[in-house]
């Protein structure tokens, strides 16, 4: 059974700090996804990794996907309350509809 | 964001009812997907339509069965639910297998 490992699991931290959440897994993923949540809604797609070492930058945040495309990374640099929300990794196999989605990272940014 | 819309939005049901979750996706994508979120649990992929193929998660119950009847619309019919059914329903949609655009969620109560 596939399962992406995420950590931490919560964050609470003051505005302008920076902070890394982790996607971990044993298994090779096609591609990989994270989203942000804010609650009662769904999902929203931040970006999509596919190759491995791939770096992705969107503003603040910074995604790296590892070299063997079994692990992802999200940094947010100077947080911002607007940041608050659940990260949700997602990976898919090859050949495969089959999302498999991390446990989530559930972040606080104080002002 | 009105990709994907989901209706109704908020749903509270008895055990002996039946009714049924609507999705539907303006883009132009081939693949969709039912999901169940519940409290400090990941998401959980319940069924997937694509052209190629029909995915089903063979944990989910019987009362809950999906219909596609066009690459736009995607439902889920409901019937004599159980209380621990509670949950944010989410669908998706992809072309192909990438990255998954997401609906805002019904958020279903059994009673």
């Amino acid at each position: 059974t596939q399962l992406l490992e995420q950590s931490p699991q919560f964050l609470s931290i003051q505005e302008g700090e920076n902070l890394t959440v982790y996607c971990n897994s044993s298994s090779v993923f096609s591609s990989l996804q994270w989203y942000r949540q804010e609650p009662g809604e769904g999902p929203v797609l931040l970006v999509t990794v596919v190759t491995g070492g791939e770096v992705k930058k969107l503003k603040r945040l910074t995604f790296q996907f590892g070299d063997a495309r079994k692990d992802s990374s999200l940094h947010i640099t100077a947080a911002q309350p607007g940041d608050t929300g659940l990260y949700l990794c997602a990976g898919i196999g090859p050949g495969t509809y089959k999302y498999i989605f991390g446990t989530g990272t559930r972040l606080k940014v104080l002002a | 964001e009105t990709g994907v819309t989901q209706t109704p939005r908020h749903l509270v049901m008895g055990m002996t009812n039946k009714k049924s979750l609507k999705c539907e996706q303006h883009l132009g994508h081939n693949a969709m997907y039912w999901y169940k979120q519940s409290a400090k649990k990941p998401l959980e992929l319940m069924f997937v339509y694509s052209l190629e193929e029909r995915v089903e998660n063979n944990s989910v119950p019987s009362r809950f069965s999906p219909e596609c009847p066009n690459s736009s619309h995607l439902f889920l019919h409901l019937h004599t639910l159980q209380p621990e059914d509670s949950a944010l329903y989410l669908c998706a949609s992809s072309q192909d297998r990438m990255s998954q655009y997401f609906g805002p969620g019904t958020r279903l109560t059994v009673t």
